[in-house]
C-alpha cells in the first residue's frame, strides 16, 4: 500500500543538538510539507517543496532546515537554533499538476520531539 | 492571506445528538475546501472534501456544504456515536498551500 512514512515515531533531543526527522512516500507525489502541530494551534507550515532539489519556506521556518533530493524523501533537520522544538511534526504529501489543482494533502502519522 | 477559523476549540454532545462544526475562511482564490480528522497519536486523515462552489462532502454521516456566499464549510452530522470522537480540521487549499483551522475537540459522551 501506498502512503508516507515518518520515522521515528518518539524523537529526544538534547540542548545544542540538530536532530533529523525522517519523511518518505511511496505514492509518486510532486510535492511535501512539513507542518508543526500544537496543542490548540493546529498545523502550521515549516518548509514544503514541489520538485526535487527546490523547495520554500513556510510560515515558521527559522530553526529548521530541509533537503530535497530525491522525490520520495524530505528530510527535516531541527537546529540548535529552534528554541522551543518540543511538538509534534507532520510530513505530508500531495499531488501536483494543473490537473490536479488543489488537491488534499496525505499525512504521516508523525513525530513527537521533545527536549531532554 | 488565506484563512481559516473554527469557532469551537471542543464540543461535548451525547450520543445521537446532532452536530455541527463551524467553520469560516476567508480568500481571495477559488480554493478546495477540506475536513480532516485525527486521532490520538496519529497524523489527519481526509475525512470529506468539496472542489468548488455548492458541492457537498460526505463520509460516514458526515456533511459539509461549500458555500461561496457566506464563505463557510460547516460539518454536520444528524447522529453522533461516541467512535466518532476526535479532532476535526477544517482546511483550504489554495494554489501553493494548505491553511488549517486551529481544530475542533469531538468528544461524544455515551
Amino acid at each position: 500500500d501506498g502512503g508516507i512514512t515518518q520515522s521515528p515515531k518518539y524523537l529526544f533531543r538534547k540542548e545544542g543538538q540538530n536532530v533529523t526527522l525522517s519523511c518518505e512516500q511511496n505514492l509518486n507525489h510532486d510535492a511535501m510539507y512539513w507542518y508543526r502541530q500544537d496543542p490548540g494551534q493546529g498545523l502550521r507550515l515549516i518548509y514544503y517543496s514541489q520538485i526535487v532539489n527546490d523547495f520554500q519556506k513556510g510560515d515558521i521556518a527559522e530553526g529548521y532546515s530541509v533537503s530535497r533530493e530525491k522525490k520520495e524523501s524530505f528530510p527535516l533537520t531541527v537546529t540548535s537554533a529552534q528554541k522551543n522544538p518540543t511538538a509534534f511534526y507532520l510530513c505530508a504529501s500531495s499531488i501536483l499538476g494543473q490537473a490536479y489543482s488543489n488537491q488534499p494533502q496525505h499525512f504521516g502519522d508523525g513525530t513527537r520531539l521533545s527536549i531532554l | 492571506g488565506d484563512s481559516v477559523v473554527q469557532t469551537e476549540g471542543q464540543v461535548l454532545p451525547s450520543e445521537g445528538d446532532s452536530l455541527i462544526v463551524n467553520c469560516s475562511y476567508e480568500t481571495t482564490q477559488y480554493p478546495s475546501l477540506f475536513w480532516y480528522v485525527q486521532y490520538p497519536g496519529e497524523g489527519p486523515q481526509l475525512h470529506l472534501k468539496a472542489m468548488k462552489a455548492n458541492d457537498k462532502g460526505r463520509n460516514k454521516g458526515f456533511e459539509a456544504m461549500y458555500r461561496k456566499e457566506t464563505t463557510s464549510f460547516h460539518l454536520e452530522k444528524d447522529s453522533v456515536q461516541e467512535s466518532d470522537s476526535a479532532v476535526y480540521f477544517c482546511a483550504l487549499s489554495g494554489s501553493n498551500d494548505m491553511r488549517f483551522g486551529a481544530g475542533t475537540r469531538l468528544t461524544v459522551k455515551p
